[in-house]
């Protein structure tokens, strides 16, 4: 069955460090990949899509890069701010059906000052 | 003015009882959903629909009847609330139905005792 897997650990870094979250997937061949910012008691917000031929995204301190042969798709977000905080959410389309997207549980990350 | 507004933020009901969520969108998408993050946080697809027509009815209980009157709202009723419904359930919309840069509303949490 197809699986996505986040860090369920929180991520606590320096403010001005980069962090590096991670999302890997199974059992599939994705055409694109998305995150999304999520912050306590609001929906989540779309960050960036990369697709499958697509080997790195960035806008402005976001890069995003996706390994199709390890499965994998790393977030950076550089020169960290404690307004960074917040649980970042992997999404891909489904295995079954690419009208349906199949969401990570999400990593914490804390930035402190 | 928000993009994607859901209502109630708020939901408190005993077993048993009926109650709806409404969502609207002033975006002009074309396709609106339901997901549900349970406690674990994964975010979860229930219905989408596109242009007032359902396109994907996931494996949801017959009791949760979704309802879109245009294509800029999407209400989600439910009947007989069980304790398992319990969870955020959130409005989303995008602009096509291939799931790419979906926007979220803020979520009603429903609290089912």
């Amino acid at each position: 069955s197809q699986k996505i897997e986040q860090n369920s650990e929180a991520l606590n870094i320096q403010e001005g460090k980069t962090a590096t979250l991670t999302c890997n997937y199974t059992n599939y061949s994705p055409a694109y990949l998305q995150w999304y910012r999520q912050d306590p008691g609001r929906g989540p917000v779309f960050l960036l899509l990369i697709r499958e031929n697509e080997k790195e995204k960035r806008k402005e301190r976001l890069k995003v890069t996706f390994d199709t042969t390890l499965k994998q798709s790393l977030f950076h977000i550089t020169a960290s701010q404690p307004a960074d905080s917040a649980t970042y959410l992997c999404a891909l389309p489904r295995m079954d059906s690419s009208y349906k997207l199949i969401f990570g549980s999400g990593t914490r990350l804390l930035v402190r000052p | 003015d928000t993009a994607v507004s859901q209502t109630p933020k708020y939901l408190v009901t005993q077993m048993g009882n009926d109650k709806s969520i409404k969502c609207e969108q002033n975006l002009g998408h074309d396709t609106m959903y339901w997901y549900k993050q349970d406690s674990k946080k994964f975010l979860k697809i229930m219905f989408s629909y596109n242009n007032k027509e359902l396109i994907i009815n996931e494996t949801v209980p017959n009791r949760f009847s979704p309802k879109s009157p245009d294509k800029a709202h999407l209400n989600l009723h439910i009947n007989s609330l069980e304790l398992g419904d319990s969870a955020v359930y959130f409005c989303a919309s995008s602009r096509a139905t291939t799931n790419e840069k979906l926007f979220f509303g803020s979520g009603t949490q429903l609290s089912v005792l």
